[in-house]
């Protein structure tokens, strides 16, 4: 699996746009990228994944460069509630097993 | 739908002493099983990974063991925990085309 690389910390007001970015400069064609996100204590939680479109939904927005070798994780209108470790990983569509590694994400804190 | 069950939530053991987690999925057959390890400030270190019933493969050496007796049943073992098996412990499953996984909601393991 490709690895990626997240900055380890981030602040955004709360009500603006939180825009989290990800590398994953060594993608293969068929991988996807995922986003996924750990309230403390918590096991993380799904958010978004995608494979070469932008993808939406009520929780938040993909943006995936068109050379795939990045991309961004956005919540439109961040909240306390935000406050979380966001992880990004790529990973193929197979169903057999992966080794997948998490790194340590970017940790957003939504200041009120 | 699908469910992840993961007991018990928090734990205090001596150092010595035994060490049984469970894991059950609900809802889906066949699952790819995982256990994660996150130590405080850390990402996520894989642990085991399994593809059917006692099929088990080991990530990294380790005081730890992990079994499949049933297809949708992980339990992560240790015979004599030591202080450094402290941690959040996760257990995950995934399944199928272009799924991402889904945790539980781990296990805070404390050795004393």
């Amino acid at each position: 699996d490709a690895k990626t690389t997240q900055p380890p910390s981030m602040d955004c007001a709360e009500g603006r746009a939180a825009n989290l970015p990800c590398n994953h400069s060594t993608i293969s064609g068929n991988e996807y990228v995922y986003w996924y996100r750990q309230i403390h204590s918590q096991g993380p939680q799904y958010i978004i994944h995608g494979l070469k479109n932008n993808e939406t939904n009520e929780m938040a927005s993909l943006i995936i460069t068109e050379d795939r070798k990045s991309s961004t994780l956005i919540l439109p209108h961040a909240t306390l509630r935000d406050t979380a470790v966001y992880y990004c990983i790529v990973r193929a569509p197979s169903g057999g097993y992966q080794k997948v590694t998490f790194g340590t994400g970017t940790k957003l804190q939504v200041i009120p | 739908s699908q469910t992840i069950h993961q007991w018990p939530a928090t734990l205090v053991q001596p150092v010595g002493s035994p060490l049984s987690l469970e894991c059950t999925v609900e809802g889906t057959s066949n699952p790819n099983l995982y256990w994660y390890r996150q130590a405080a400030g850390r990402g996520l270190q894989l642990l085991f990974y399994s593809i059917g019933i006692d099929q088990i493969s080991s990530e990294v050496p380790q005081n730890l063991s992990a079994s499949r007796p049933q297809d949708r049943q992980f339990i992560l073992s240790s015979k004599k925990l030591l202080l450094s098996d402290s941690g959040f412990y996760l257990c995950a499953w995934t399944q199928g085309k272009g799924y991402g996984y889904t945790f539980g909601s781990g296990t805070r393991l404390t050795v004393v």
